[in-house]
């Protein structure tokens, strides 16, 4: 099936701890996102790729960080810089200005 | 900077209504919308994407306008039912090479059965 997959669906991160999710996808798009949703705020964007090997940081970057390495993977760090890192976080892609779609969500939650 | 406002931020009707879901941007210079539903604890679907050159997109019972020189969109649902019951979300991508997508807070909408 055709789609964007995010790993793990539930993350729980110590204090201190960097932690990696993992995003997906198989449909051959060239831009990839990552959004921070909490509750009562709209998605907020961290970072965006639109070719391999280059990204460019959104309006939250701070305390995150991306690589692309590969067309199809966008996995996003949560660093220990983050203070507020429990939040849902979405992946997306798209072809270049075109329809966007999403992954299901990974929630994080600092313990 | 963009801003996109979606009002009410939460609405219910019966089933069976016609409903509209507003959406406002206040730079008119906007490449396309894109109207997403998301279930709770899920990510977001897709629904309906409109160009800045359309007037109106449908799909199903689904019918999506834009009105850029006022900085509006709607989103008709028509013959609503109780699986309708989501957040609605509208994102704009503001020129052509400009990846970023700004969304809206949502409007969360219930139908009544």
């Amino acid at each position: 099936d055709g789609g964007i997959t995010q790993s793990p669906k539930y993350l729980f991160r110590k204090e201190g701890q960097n932690v990696t999710l993992s995003c997906e996808q198989n449909l051959n798009h060239d831009a990839m996102y990552w959004y921070r949703q909490d509750p009562g705020q709209g998605l907020r964007l961290i970072y965006y790729s639109q070719i391999v090997n280059d990204f460019q940081k959104g309006d939250i970057a701070e305390g995150y960080s991306v690589s692309r390495e590969k067309k199809e993977s966008f996995p996003l760090t949560v660093t220990s810089a983050q203070k507020n890192p429990t939040a849902f976080y979405l992946c997306a892609s798209s072809r270049q200005n075109t329809e966007a779609f999403f992954g299901q969500g990974t929630r994080l939650t600092v313990v | 900077k963009q801003e996109v406002t979606q009002i009410p931020a939460a609405l219910s009707v019966p089933e069976g209504e016609n409903l509209v879901l507003n959406c406002s941007f206040t730079d008119s210079a906007i490449y396309n919308l894109q109207w997403f539903r998301q279930d709770p604890g899920k990510g977001l679907t897709s629904l309906l994407l409109i160009q800045s050159s359309q007037r109106e997109q449908t799909s199903g019972r689904l019918n999506a306008s834009l009105d850029k020189s006022s900085g509006r969109s709607t989103l008709y649902i028509a013959a609503s039912q109780p699986g309708d019951s989501a957040t609605y979300l509208c994102a704009v991508r503001r020129d052509f090479g400009n990846e970023k997508l700004t969304f809206g807070t949502g409007t969360r909408l219930t139908i009544i059965p």
